[in-house]
């Protein structure tokens, strides 16, 4: 089944604690994407891949780093996170970074930072 | 600035009846329109994705239009049901690259 995984669905942890979300597609795409959503905001991206070794940021990257060292994996590492930090994550994959193509998204992953 | 407007922010209506949702954009220059239909605390789900030569678009009960003039969309739901309750999201690419504008949505909520 094609899909796009998320680890872990829920976390909490502490200020400054540092942490990684995973995300993993299985369809070979080879754009990928991180977003945050926020209440009365939407979505947000946060960085995206366009491919392996290639990331760029989005419109609110700062607090998070990225990295695509396999096409199919693209973590969001928070080095220091910070309570502003806590939000819904989503991670979403695509054939291209251009065109009519289908974004899928993964399942979330609810953050508190206390 | 790229802005994707929503209207109404929410919505109440009966099982069985049909609902419009809006969606007005500035994003420029514009490649793609697309809805999305999110359940509470889940991913988006594509619905439908247009392109601007496209004014029209189906799946199943769920049709989007799109006036590329006046820049504005539209999602019209069928027969309504109950698990159409969802937040309706409506997503603009500009073509310059990878810039995808996300409306608020609009939350709407199906009663029986």
């Amino acid at each position: 089944e094609a899909q796009v995984t998320q680890n872990p669905r829920y976390l909490i942890t502490v200020t400054g604690k540092k942490l990684t979300v995973t995300c993993s597609q299985n369809m070979n795409h080879e754009y990928m994407s991180w977003y945050r959503q926020d209440p009365g905001l939407g979505l947000r991206q946060i960085y995206y891949s366009m491919n392996v070794e290639v990331t760029d940021k989005g419109d609110v990257p700062e607090g998070y780093k990225v990295s695509r060292k396999e096409k199919r994996n693209f973590p969001l590492i928070l080095e220091s996170p910070s309570p502003n930090q806590t939000s819904l994550y989503f991670c979403a994959s695509s054939q291209a970074d251009r065109g009519p193509y289908e974004q899928y998204f993964g399942p979330g992953t609810r953050l508190t930072v206390t | 600035k790229n802005q994707v407007e929503q209207s109404p922010q929410s919505l109440i209506i009966l099982e069985g009846k049909n609902c419009t949702l809006q969606c007005n954009y500035t994003v420029s220059p514009f490649s793609n329109l697309r809805w999305y239909k999110q359940d509470t605390g889940r991913g988006p789900v594509s619905l439908t994705i247009m392109t601007f030569s496209e004014n029209t678009k189906s799946n199943g009960r769920y049709t989007a239009t799109l006036d590329a003039d006046t820049k504005q969309s539209s999602l019209h739901i069928t027969a309504s049901q109950l698990s159409d309750s969802a937040s309706y999201i409506c997503v603009v690419d500009n073509n310059a690259g990878n810039m995808l504008t996300f409306g608020g949505g609009t939350r709407l909520m199906v009663k029986p």
